[in-house]
């Protein structure tokens, strides 16, 4: 079946600082997302993204954040200056199509650990 | 808003049925969805029930849904050691991008 993957799969950084999270998603899919699972806690909806655009995005979703498709395979999750409350893994998943009752793809995530 | 509450823990002995339970508060969710995670795995569905539905079978998963009670739940019959993940209940509205999910059931079984 085919995959979407995610790199790196932990990344450990210093509040203040700036990190980008990858992901590819499948070749011919069209809708894009992020989500977050903090430890415990529920995985929480973060942004879609479709036709380079987004198309909805969470309250979490602030303006220290940021999603680009810089090239035909790439999508990837900027956080402009991390606070502690980033740590959590975080899922990129991909759809076809984005119908209500489609299957999204989720990569492995990346476990964001912000000291 | 939308929530869905779901038990953390559930353990069971290797050939049990496994009854894993979820709520939910957005009436006008058109789609409910169980997804499974593996250890070092990303989420993947396992099934999906329409709103209009009360039941869905599928192998060894049953899906139940009272939408009355807004209340789902996923049934595995003779449970084996692989069904050992953790089990997210969601919701999606139709026409909706996002899909709102549970915090998670963790299922242990014990052979």
């Amino acid at each position: 079946e085919p995959e979407v993957t995610q790199t790196p799969s932990h990344q450990v950084t210093q509040m203040g600082q700036e990190v980008i999270l990858r992901c590819v998603p499948i070749s011919n899919h069209l809708y894009f997302y992020w989500y977050r699972q903090i430890l415990g806690q529920k995985v929480e909806f973060l942004v879609s993204f479709y036709n380079n655009e987004i198309s909805e995005k969470s309250e979490i979703f602030d303006d220290q954040f940021s999603v680009e498709r810089p090239d035909g395979s790439n999508f990837t999750l900027k956080i402009r200056s991390t606070k502690l409350e980033d740590s959590a893994m975080y899922f990129c998943a991909s759809s076809e199509t984005g119908a209500t009752n489609e299957k999204l793809f989720f990569g492995s995530g990346t476990q964001l650990s912000v000291l | 808003g939308e929530d869905v509450e779901q038990s953390l823990f559930l353990s069971v002995r290797e050939g049990d049925s496994s009854v894993i339970n979820c709520t939910y508060t957005d009436s006008s969710s058109t789609y409910l969805y169980w997804y499974k995670q593996e250890p070092g795995a990303g989420l993947q569905l396992l099934t999906y029930i329409f709103s209009n539905m009360d039941m869905k079978q599928d192998q060894r998963l049953t899906v139940l849904l009272n939408k009355k009670d807004k209340h789902l739940s996923l049934r595995i019959a003779d449970t084996q050691t692989g069904d050992s993940a953790i089990y997210f209940c969601a919701e999606k509205e139709d026409g909706g991008f996002k899909t709102i999910f549970g915090a998670g059931t963790r299922l242990f079984v014990k052979a």
